[in-house]
């Protein structure tokens, strides 16, 4: 089956930049998905096909992807923004949708 | 506004059945696939299964497939997933998640449920 490897965890101070990546065989082959999930909420699309944002996602938000790994980059982090954050893609070779473990974003 | 409401959800002893439903609104429903995603609190996403729009096609994650399914009525615009022989392994937080796109299936989910709670214990 196909993984997707995130850090559990990535801290930055207010302000700074956040990169959290999503490791994958071969996965900038195949488009990536971000979402952001904050406790006792459901996951929201923050960008999608590797780089492009959806309505209202601040562009602080911005992805990209290449060879083994994709990136989902937070720049100006602000203390709303601490969340969990997963990234996704469709496995075509399988027919199923693979999840990353997550990565929780602390703001210090 | 899209909005997506699950329901069903519930305490339900081990080798028990359970349906899920999902109501949608705010898009035409027929022309997306919907996936079911759960979680277990403070653990990570685990996708469960995608119906396309027609509810031609449909895949499911290894670890439910032969004992859930999942299907839709697009005149009623409601997704469902029944759920049987249940482990406790099934307990987790279902969400029901509409793609993005108009296209068959695999795309990103850009609206998502509030989550319906299923608990397998005896």
């Amino acid at each position: 089956s196909y993984v997707l490897t995130q850090p559990p965890s990535v801290s930055v101070a207010p302000g700074q930049t956040a990169r959290i990546t999503c490791g994958g065989t071969n996965i900038g082959s195949t488009s990536v998905h971000w979402y952001q999930q904050k406790p006792g909420q459901a996951p929201v699309l923050v960008v999608y096909d590797d780089d492009d944002r959806p309505s209202g996602i601040p562009e602080r938000f911005s992805g990209s992807n290449s060879g083994n790994t994709a990136t989902l980059t937070i720049s100006k982090v602000e203390a709303g923004d601490e969340a969990d954050f997963y990234c996704h893609v469709w496995h075509s070779a399988t027919d199923h949708v693979v999840f990353g473990g997550g990565t929780k974003l602390t703001v210090l | 506004e899209m909005q997506l409401l699950e329901s069903g959800g519930g305490f339900i002893e081990p080798g028990g059945s359970l349906r899920l439903s999902c109501g949608a609104s705010g898009f035409t429903f027929s022309r997306h696939a919907m996936s079911w995603v759960r979680q277990v609190p403070g653990k990570g996403l685990e996708w469960v299964s995608v119906i396309t729009g027609s509810g031609a096609l449909t895949y499911y994650a290894d670890s439910v497939k032969g004992r859930f399914t999942i299907s839709r009525d697009n005149s009623k615009d409601i997704l469902y997933l029944q759920m049987n022989s249940l482990t406790a392994e099934d307990t987790a937080i279902y969400y029901c998640a509409k793609d993005r796109d108009t296209l068959a299936y695999g795309d990103s989910f850009d609206s998502w449920g509030q989550g319906t709670q299923v608990t397998v214990s005896s």
